[in-house]
């Protein structure tokens, strides 16, 4: 079946400074999805991607779709406290809203303030 | 914004009994829900794809039998785990997709057997 892994499994930072993330996949996807949960609550979308080579920015998030479509990477620039959590890329190798995703382990932020 | 909202949160049942997990899409019609399990910080794990008004459709590896979903409506899919043991104990998330945007996560439902 289809894999993602993902890196870093965690990060310990200082506040103020950029983070970076990425996934990569055994396969082709369509869409790529970037997901932030908190502890006890249902993953929240972050970054949503379409588009082989996309840049999208939200706030201090930038993801980008690779260009190979078998990765993709997330940057937090200026981390704040609040940024703590659990970070999941998705993808979707179907056309359509509403197929399954595959979701890659998760990057566990720790930001010291 | 859209809101898909569980029901109960967290449960506590004995081994050998059956516990009934609500999802519900407060404010639009969710032609598609997804179930995930969750173990401590691990990854989700797609359980399976319920449409309303069919059969659910499980990923390999996921009993039938032990994880029943009925999608009756629009608006509300349910996971009944039967005869639950204590390895059925993790974290139970759904997400409602209402076709031409992404799915909504409900805020999870924490199942201990005990």
């Amino acid at each position: 079946g289809q894999q993602l892994n993902q890196s870093p499994q965690s990060m310990f930072i200082q506040e103020g400074e950029d983070v970076s993330m990425n996934c990569t996949s055994s396969s082709i996807f369509n869409t790529w999805l970037w997901y932030k949960q908190d502890p006890g609550e249902g993953p929240v979308l972050l970054i949503a991607l379409y588009k082989a080579g996309e840049l999208t920015s939200n706030g201090r998030l930038t993801a980008q779709f690779g260009i190979t479509r078998k990765d993709s990477f997330l940057n937090i620039s200026a981390s704040i406290p609040s940024d703590v959590g659990i970070y999941f890329c998705a993808g979707r190798a179907g056309g359509t809203s509403y197929g399954k995703l595959t979701f890659g382990q998760g990057t566990i932020l720790t930001v010291h303030p | 914004g859209a809101v898909v909202s569980q029901h109960p949160s967290r449960v506590i049942c004995k081994s050998g009994t059956s516990v009934k997990i609500e999802c519900r899409s407060l404010d639009f019609q969710a032609t598609t829900m997804f179930w995930y399990r969750q173990f401590p910080k691990q990854s989700l794990m797609l359980m399976a794809t319920s449409n309303e008004g069919s059969k659910a459709t499980y990923e390999q590896g996921v009993e039938k039998d032990k994880f029943l979903i009925n999608h009756a409506s629009l608006t509300l899919s349910t996971l009944t785990v039967t005869s639950a043991h204590p390895e059925d104990s993790s974290f139970y998330i759904c997400s409602a997709s209402l076709g031409g945007t992404e799915a909504f996560f409900g805020q999870g439902t924490r199942l201990t057997v005990v």
